[in-house]
């Protein structure tokens, strides 16, 4: 089945140290978004790729970077991570034969800094 | 993006239909109401969207007033996988971004 996948689906750094988590996606759709989702609080948009632009939200911190090397994968790097980063991070993508809102999103990876 | 208001916690017993509503009274002509839900520790997952028209899909149906100010979703029979937040988002679709309110946390009780 097409489908988002989020790798690692759990992540442990220690605070400071660089981490990187990976998305991919079979449904060949151009848009894919990284979203940050703090223990009971709705998701929140860091930022977001159509096709090869990026499109940053405002309030992101410049902590966060993101690259997209191909239309499959997007990666979301935190230079150095501090405990208030600990959260699930969720990646998804939107367009195709879609292409009027529906976002499909993938499982998450938590992350916890040490 | 309109703002959207929805209740933070609704109860439903099972089996019975579970009817979640969301205020979006400043949402403009060319915006989207979309629902979206989302199961504990998953990613959250589209449920339905409409302009001014109701609609209905395997999954629920979206009542919209006449007015646009406010929607219903329903889910005809709940089941206790049913349980999850409720998202209301209204976006003005194609591949705009999607901002989160707080949702309705839906519990099914058996």
């Amino acid at each position: 089945d097409a489908m988002v996948i989020q790798n690692p689906r759990y992540q442990v750094t220690q605070f400071g140290k660089p981490v990187t988590l990976s998305c991919s996606q079979t449904l060949n759709h151009n848009v894919m978004y990284w979203y940050q989702q703090k223990s009971s609080q709705a998701p929140k948009l860091l930022f977001h790729y159509y096709d090869k632009d990026f499109n940053n939200e405002a309030d992101t911190p410049d902590n966060f970077q993101s690259r997209r090397p191909n239309t499959s994968f997007c990666f979301l790097d935190i230079r150095s991570p501090g405990l208030g980063d600990a959260a699930m991070y969720l990646c998804a993508t939107s367009g195709g034969l879609a292409g009027l809102g529906e976002q499909y999103f993938g499982p998450g990876t938590r992350l916890t800094v040490t | 993006d309109a703002k959207t208001t929805q209740p933070p916690s609704m109860d439903c017993a099972e089996g019975r239909a579970a009817n979640l509503p969301c205020n979006h009274s400043t949402i403009s002509g060319n915006e989207y109401v979309y629902w979206y839900r989302q199961i504990h520790s998953q990613g959250p997952q589209y449920i339905i969207h409409g302009l001014k028209n109701n609609e209905t899909n395997e999954m629920a149906s979206l009542i919209i007033t006449e007015d646009r100010k406010s929607s219903t979703l329903i889910l005809p029979h709940a089941t206790l996988r049913d349980t999850a937040v409720y998202y209301c988002i209204a976006g003005r679709g194609g591949n705009e971004k999607l901002t989160f309110g707080t949702g309705t946390r839906l519990t099914i009780i058996p």
